[in-house]
């Protein structure tokens, strides 16, 4: 059971436009919310996050979008650049989370390809 | 940022025998860190979760006697695959966690292939 669906597994944009990048979730229990970023043979790297009492935040090019209601979150990427081709990771934590036992929820990542 | 080094980035093995894996962090101490499995096409979907100086509590489905891990220091983890099987070839990732705060910190991982 997938309960964080990345339903794009690629998607290619020109370098200067905007990446768009969706994120579904089932689980009405998850919280917060967490994009990351993996180059082939690396580890993801943390992007950006929000909490599920927002419904944007923003970090230089990239913003986080999130719509409660329809179980939704994006990622904004604007100006794409080539550096930005990589592997796109949503995740999600339950409610609750603090503490050293909350663990991450996956989606199945979407490879972004940002062509010049 | 901090440093998660994973060793090795790729091993082969012949079946039924086992494979370590290290996790180490390299800038700070980590009483947690979680290991991950990702299947060709799928998630990383998470193994267990290893705690400094205890038991790591495994995720249902996850064979706590097949995968070993030992988190005997606050900047080390090791996982290891006994009896390697086929099924078992996957791509294994660890992270760790930095303090109290929700930001984890991934190694590189490692390609497992069984022969």
């Amino acid at each position: 059971d997938q309960q964080v669906k990345q339903n794009s597994p690629s998607l290619s944009v020109q370098e200067g436009r905007i990446s768009i990048l969706n994120c579904d979730y089932t689980n009405s229990m998850f919280d917060y919310f967490l994009w990351y970023k993996k180059y082939p043979a690396e580890g993801p790297t943390f992007l950006i996050s929000i909490s599920s009492i927002k419904d944007k935040n923003e970090d230089g090019r990239f913003t986080v979008f999130l719509n409660k209601s329809a179980k939704h979150l994006s990622l904004h990427i604007v100006p794409s650049q080539p550096g930005d081709s990589a592997v796109y990771f949503c995740a999600a934590l339950p409610w609750g989370y603090t503490g050293t036992a909350s663990k991450l929820t996956f989606g199945t990542g979407t490879r972004l390809q940002v062509t010049l | 940022g901090a440093v998660v080094s994973q060793h090795p980035s790729r091993v082969i093995c012949k079946s039924g025998t086992s494979v370590k894996i290290e996790c180490r962090s390299l800038d700070f101490q980590a009483t947690t860190m979680f290991w991950y499995r990702q299947f060709p096409k799928q998630s990383l979907m998470l193994m267990a979760t290893s705690n400094e100086g205890s038991k790591a509590t495994y995720e249902q489905g996850v064979e706590k006697d097949k995968f070993l891990i030992n988190h005997a220091s606050l900047t080390l983890s090791t996982l290891t695959v006994t009896s390697a099987h086929p099924e078992d070839s996957s791509f294994y990732i660890c992270s760790a966690r930095k303090g109290q705060g929700e930001k984890l910190f991934f190694g590189s991982g490692t390609q497992l292939s069984v022969l």
